[in-house]
């Protein structure tokens, strides 16, 4: 079976630009979520999505960070712009159900650095 | 708001010794617990995962003990080897939300040969 797939692995942007990752989850899996993990700090939750709707987007920065799951599978994390304490590394991990609070699988995540 | 603490914040032991990670939490009020490690670089592993009402979980040289009363689990390792080396983290999902993990800091385990 496969696992989260994300991409790009790797980012390195300017202040003030903007950026996107991109997540698969593992098929079949109906919740998604996009933690933030700072150097030297646990994940910290920014969105989680059951299927296509948000369920708690209350930690995002909304100002500058969106993210959409349009079909209820792949989903897309947005920072525009970006600032540099965003550097960080971008964790998607994903679950069967929501409600069953089931283990959640995590991808390899995405490194961004903003200079 | 749920908190997570983990004690040691780095550990570093030579090869074959057994070893305790612990972790604390604020609020008993959770769903389930899961230890994860994390090698540099790379994403979060999930190692075992514990229920509210369970008390302990095994898998094979790793067992994590729940004593959800005292806000309290522990990570055994037994005969630790080089390639336990990585980051371990604690995570609380709390019955507060939705399905929201709270995770520590880690513990920053290294085991030389």
């Amino acid at each position: 079976e496969a696992g989260v797939a994300q991409s790009p692995r790797y980012k390195i942007i300017e202040k003030r630009q903007s950026v996107a990752f991109w997540c698969n989850p593992i098929s079949g899996h109906a919740t998604l979520y996009w933690y933030q993990q700072i150097l030297g700090q646990g994940p910290k939750l920014l969105i989680q999505f059951q299927n296509n709707g948000v369920v708690d987007d209350s930690q995002l920065p909304k100002d500058r960070f969106s993210a959409e799951r349009l079909k209820g599978v792949d989903s897309t994390l947005k920072i525009q712009p970006a600032k540099l304490e965003d550097s960080a590394v971008y964790l998607c991990a994903s679950s069967l159900s929501l409600y069953e609070r089931d283990e959640q699988y995590f991808g390899p995540g995405t490194r961004l650095t903003v200079t | 708001k749920q908190e997570v603490t983990q004690i040691p914040a780095a550990l570093s032991v030579p090869e074959g010794e057994n070893l305790v990670l612990n972790c604390s939490f604020t609020d008993s009020a959770i769903y389930n617990l899961q230890w994860f490690r994390q090698d540099p670089g790379k994403g979060l592993t999930s190692l075992l995962l514990i229920q509210s009402s369970q008390r302990e979980q095994t898998s094979g040289r790793l067992n994590a003990s729940l004593d959800k009363s005292s806000g309290r689990s522990t990570l055994y390792i037994a005969a630790s080897q080089p390639g336990d080396s990585a980051t371990y983290l604690c995570a609380v999902n709390s019955l507060s939300g939705y399905s929201t993990l709270t995770f520590g800091k880690g513990t920053m385990l290294l085991v030389s040969p």
